[in-house]
């Protein structure tokens, strides 16, 4: 029982090129999100998924697209990757029993540099 | 807005010792629930409890304890005897009416031998 797997772990762009970001779970949960930790900040979420099919937008999604490729993937694509990316992004996932959400857990994370 | 502050940037102590994270949230929604993760320094993201706010009991899991107090929007996380194996950054987060989470900067505990 893997969790929840990112790939890369590390990854060095030049601005404009493009990028996708791999997050797999292996909990069988219907939920799963994409943030960046920038230094001394919490996490902002970027993409979410509620359930297999469906996407939504958080708080920064400008410069992101995001695909559900089944229940076991979310993956995060940088079209023409900006220095103002460079992060760490953490994919997460979560269950759901309605009415309550409940704690997401979190992959090792990817750092991003784009120089 | 829905906001999560945590004012203590950095606290260090020596071990042993009882320490307080504060975490003070804003909310308009009347339902809404808050959590607390630790960030060791390996970076991954390790959840520690989450609260509902119609539930106003005090939790204790061996030497975590959380205050939680409706009255002053706050949701305080002691160590007890903090060890060096505390060290981390430790965020409180809110979940919003939409269901996303909203972070509080973070707090760097550092335990010092």
């Amino acid at each position: 029982n893997a969790g929840v797997t990112q790939t890369p772990k590390f990854q060095v762009l030049k601005t404009g090129q493009s990028m996708t970001l791999q997050c797999a779970q292996d909990m069988n949960h219907n939920s799963m999100y994409w943030y960046r930790q920038d230094p001394g900040m919490g996490l902002r979420l970027i993409y979410y998924s509620a359930s297999e099919g469906t996407t939504d937008k958080g708080e920064v999604p400008n410069g992101y697209n995001v695909s559900r490729l089944n229940k076991r993937e979310f993956s995060l694509r940088l079209e023409s990757a900006a220095p103002s990316q460079t992060s760490v992004y953490f994919c997460a996932s979560s269950e759901w029993v309605s009415p309550f959400p409940y704690e997401q857990y979190f992959g090792p994370g990817t750092r991003l540099t784009v120089t | 807005a829905q906001k999560v502050t945590q004012a203590q940037t950095e606290i260090s102590v020596v071990e042993k010792e009882d320490v307080t994270l504060d975490c003070v949230y804003e909310t308009r929604d009347t339902t809404y629930y808050l959590f607390w993760y630790k960030q060791p320094p390996s970076g991954e993201l390790v959840f520690l409890i989450r609260r509902n706010s119609f539930d106003e009991q005090n939790e204790i899991s061996g030497r975590y304890s959380w205050n939680f107090q409706k009255s002053t929007s706050s949701f305080n996380f002691t160590i007890t005897a903090s060890q060096v194996v505390d060290s981390a950054v430790y965020f409180c987060a809110l979940m919003d009416s939409n269901y996303q989470l909203i972070w509080g900067a973070g707090t760097k505990l550092i335990i010092k031998p």
